[in-house]
């Protein structure tokens, strides 16, 4: 199984900060990288597919970046509505496996 | 798709629980399903697919042998059952439809259901 490493597990931050939050996957899976976001309560939200494709409707302060072992997802303003625990998640192969979460809060 | 769960469930050890998802919106059947689950405080766990078209599934090796997803396409519904339950499958389970790529070979989960809270205890 591919491990999916995040980091950090946390993180405080301000409104306005930019944030960015880092994954590794155990093997290379070329960019078959998507990133989530969960609010307390609520199933995750598709942010981010093919580790840089920014899904409909999410905002464009939302980005991907990286391919191969090394990935991150930054948030380059944060607003009140981006406190959430953020997830990476791999589809190279099966089983499909998931960071372990960054949740992000208020400073 | 709008995907729409059953309710919460309370088991004891030992006991099988079955879990509903209800689909609408689009044709059932062009769907692969998905279940997932997250115990408290975990992180998001794949527990399986299914084919809504043909039936082909495949699962977990971490719940393999407990496992079962089935389907009907007369309702729009796939279940999740899980059974010989233990105190470690307390956990909120939630049922996704997996979008493919077919240029490009992403896969993502789109769309989910509200999650069902199963409570295993004595």
């Amino acid at each position: 199984d591919i491990q999916m490493t995040q980091s950090p597990s946390s993180v405080s931050a301000s409104v306005g900060d930019r944030v960015t939050i880092t994954c590794r996957p155990s093997q290379t899976i070329n960019d078959y990288l998507n990133w989530y976001q969960q609010k307390p309560g609520k199933a995750p939200k598709l942010l981010i597919y093919g580790a840089s494709t920014l899904q409909n409707g999410v905002p464009s302060r939302f980005s991907g970046s990286g391919s191969g072992t090394d990935f991150a997802l930054t948030i380059s303003s944060l607003q009140p509505e981006d406190f959430a625990v953020y997830y990476c998640q791999q589809s190279y192969n099966t089983p499909i496996t998931f960071g372990g979460g960054t949740k992000v809060d208020m400073k | 798709v709008h995907l729409v769960q059953s309710g919460a469930e309370i088991k004891r050890p030992g006991a099988s629980v079955k879990v509903s998802c209800a689909a609408s919106g689009n044709t059932f059947t062009d769907y692969t399903l998905h279940w997932v689950r997250q115990a408290p405080g975990q992180r998001l766990e794949w527990m399986g697919w299914i084919n809504a078209g043909n039936g082909d599934r495949k699962y977990s090796h971490n719940v393999q042998g407990r496992i079962n997803i089935t389907r009907d396409t007369s309702t729009s519904r796939a279940y999740l059952e899980l059974s010989s339950l233990r105190s470690e499958d307390s956990a909120v389970y939630y049922c996704a439809t997996l979008v493919y790529d077919i240029l490009t070979g992403y896969q993502y989960f789109d769309s989910w259901g509200q999650g069902t809270l199963v409570t295993v205890s004595s």
